[in-house]
């Protein structure tokens, strides 16, 4: 089973509203990052949160970490047509392996 | 200017046939990655190098092997290719083995027909 699991797995809303999607795991990590990718292309890099953070913002972006939920949540606000994406959560499980196991990933649709 | 780009994008070929997928990144990454992502989008790590070493190598066929002939450049040969291969397959790099962040590449669409 998937180390991290975005929820929901489909989020559809209007330009200018705010989109949450969350994300949860299992083992305890290093750090947390959330990635975007468009239809067709590769993974972008959106932000990271470490372990000992419980906020972090980027721009319109806004992360949240729970490490004794084991869940993080992204926060895009005032959403635009552009941020129609599928998002990824991905984690390191922890004891150094380096291996980030990504998420299912929450398709957005942003509507004009 | 591409920071990792990856040859070919798109690549259709019978069952059996061998093909290979090549990786080159720009960004002085000292970790390069292979993950396969299936028609359900998840994403699964196959390899990962580090300055030429194989770090992780994940239960995949052993049809499956990568070469990396310097710390910018990984490749992708798969043998005896079946239907089941079908897939994306995108290639990353890091910096420190990933904590801070992947860079991808734009990813090869393979089809076995």
């Amino acid at each position: 089973s998937q180390q991290g699991e975005e929820d929901p797995q489909a989020l559809s809303i209007q330009e200018g509203e705010n989109a949450t999607m969350n994300c949860s795991y299992k083992t305890s990590i290093n750090n947390l990052q959330w990635y975007r990718q468009n239809s067709g292309r590769g993974l972008v890099h959106l932000i990271l949160i470490r372990s000992n953070e419980r906020e972090k913002h980027s721009g319109r972006l806004r992360v949240t970490l729970d490490t004794s939920k084991k869940s993080s949540s992204l926060l895009i606000t005032a959403s635009r047509a552009a941020d129609t994406a599928s998002y990824f959560c991905a984690t390191e499980p922890g004891g150094g392996t380096y291996k980030y196991i990504f998420g299912t990933g929450t398709r957005l649709k942003v509507l004009a | 200017d591409t920071a990792v780009s990856q040859t070919p994008k798109y690549l259709v070929t019978q069952m059996g046939n061998d093909k290979s997928i090549k990786c080159e990144q720009n960004l002085g990454h000292d970790t390069m990655y292979w993950y396969k992502q299936d028609s359900k989008k998840f994403l699964k790590i196959m390899f990962s190098y580090n300055n030429k070493e194989l770090i992780i190598n994940e239960t995949v066929p052993n049809r499956f092997s990568p070469k990396s002939p310097d710390k910018a450049h990984l490749n992708l040969h798969i043998n005896s290719l079946e239907l089941g291969d079908s897939a994306v397959y995108f290639c990353a790099s890091s910096q420190s083995q990933g904590s801070y962040g992947y860079t991808f590449g734009s990813g090869t669409r393979l089809t076995v027909v």
